[in-house]
């Protein structure tokens, strides 16, 4: 069956350090992956794409590696904020679709 | 430049009653997309809309239907609720052009549909 699957446990880091959420995916061949962040009560929000003939995509304090090998997408955050709290979710569009599908969100508390 | 807007944005119903979600996608957006987002759990695919047709559907039972309307406004119909269905329902837009090389999704705040 097809699965994206993200840490279910809440990601605890200090203040200025990296975060890296990890988004593993079966049985899809993605034509591109996405990152959105959501805040509690709120839309997700579009940060990154990444498409699968890349390796890696920065944008500012933010980073996304693809490994269609392994199947996995890294998501990191350098530099980390308290600001930077809040679910992480990947999302990806399978070939020949139309859809997004989601994982289930990493939660990622920054502590002060 | 108004984003999407859904509403309502909360609303209570009981088993077996029939909801209408209403979604306007951001300024030249054509395509709108509905997801149902449990606590939890990340967003679910119902399905999406582009010129008026229902391209796509997601694993959801005949009970949620929808509609597009000529200015790509959309609505999502649930009939016969039951307690599964509280969740948060999502609308997103995009472009279709534009999602073929971007595919980023605006999504509303959604609407907390509470059942009884």
């Amino acid at each position: 069956s097809q699965k994206i699957e993200q840490n279910s446990e809440a990601l605890n880091i200090q203040e200025g350090k990296t975060a890296t959420l990890t988004c593993n995916y079966t049985n899809y061949s993605p034509a591109y992956l996405q990152w959105y962040r959501q805040d509690p009560g709120r839309g997700p929000v579009f940060l990154l794409l990444i498409r699968e003939n890349e390796k890696e995509k920065r944008k500012e304090r933010l980073k996304v590696t693809f490994d269609t090998t392994l199947k996995q997408s890294l998501f990191h955050i350098t530099a980390s904020q308290p600001a930077d709290s809040a679910t992480y979710l990947c999302a990806l569009r399978d070939t020949g679709r139309r859809a997004l599908t989601f994982g289930s969100g990493t939660r990622l508390q920054v502590q002060p | 430049d108004a984003g999407v807007t859904q509403s309502p944005t909360h609303l209570i119903k009981t088993r077996g009653q029939q909801v209408t979600l209403r979604c306007s996608p951001k300024s030249g957006h054509d395509t709108v997309s509905w997801y149902q987002q449990a606590l939890g759990q990340g967003p679910q695919f119902i399905f999406q809309y582009y010129e008026e047709e229902e391209r796509q559907r997601g694993n959801f039972p005949d009970r949620f239907s929808g509609h597009q309307f000529p200015n790509y406004s959309s609505e999502l119909n649930v009939n016969a609720l039951l307690l599964g269905d509280s969740a948060l329902y999502l609308c997103a837009s995009s472009r279709a052009g534009g999602s073929m090389n971007t595919g980023e999704l605006f999504f509303g705040e959604g609407s907390r549909l509470t059942v009884l």
